[in-house]
């Protein structure tokens, strides 16, 4: 079966620290990854992908890194703000279909 | 520009009852999708499409027919509801690895 986990279900941090959360994936033919970030009672929304070729990409005030030898991703959020307080979802995209791992719950503390 | 609508919002079914969650999009993709969420479970894809025309099976399937006669519409069927749909449903539209989620259908079947 498929494997997108997480390492930690929940995650607490304070404000205006940075926040680092990972994903463990295990099939290696995927050619993307992507991070959603899913607030209470709303749809996921998208906030970066990976390529599988690439090792870091940075976005405004988040970072993915990709370590395919250990088959390891991670977004990091700078200067974690309260508005990100949410549900973070990796995910891989393979042969057209998306694999999401079960999330980690980010609370920023004030 | 709406999105993604899906509807209904809520849905409370009896064992064996079928329905139709509806899904629209009007940014033109040709990539649609559905999956169910459940608690611990991440997203998990039942059907998606590539396109008019064309629908393939996804992760969960069992249950669950799809069709896609326009790019705007991709309609998710529950052929005979069980106590095991219950979920949350998410439609999605895609552009790439860009993909935009409706709000949900939260379903529950008695």
């Amino acid at each position: 079966g498929e494997s997108v986990g997480l390492h930690l279900p929940t995650l607490s941090v304070q404000e205006g620290d940075n926040s680092i959360i990972n994903c463990a994936y295990s099939n290696s033919a995927s050619d993307y990854f992507i991070w959603y970030k899913q607030e209470s009672g709303k749809g996921p929304q998208f906030i970066i992908d990976i390529r599988s070729n690439m090792d870091k990409r940075q976005g405004q005030r988040v970072t993915v890194l990709l370590n395919k030898t250990v088959k390891h991703l991670s977004l990091q959020i700078a200067a974690t703000q309260p508005g990100d307080s949410a549900v973070y979802f990796c995910a891989e995209r393979r042969s057209n279909q998306f694999y999401f791992g079960t999330g980690t719950s980010l609370t920023v503390i004030p | 520009n709406a999105g993604v609508t899906q509807t209904p919002k809520f849905q409370v079914l009896k064992t064996g009852q079928s329905m139709t969650l509806q899904c629209a999009q009007d940014m033109n993709h040709e990539y649609m999708s559905w999956y169910r969420q459940d608690p611990g479970m991440g997203l998990r894809l039942i059907h998606y499409s590539v396109g008019a025309g064309i629908t393939d099976q996804g992760e969960v399937p069992n249950g669950y027919n799809v069709s896609r006669s326009t790019t705007e519409d991709f309609p998710l069927r529950l052929l005979s509801a069980a106590p095991s749909q219950t979920s949350v449903y998410f439609c999605a539209s895609s552009l790439n690895t860009e993909a935009f989620f409706g709000q949900g259908t939260r379903l529950t079947v008695v």
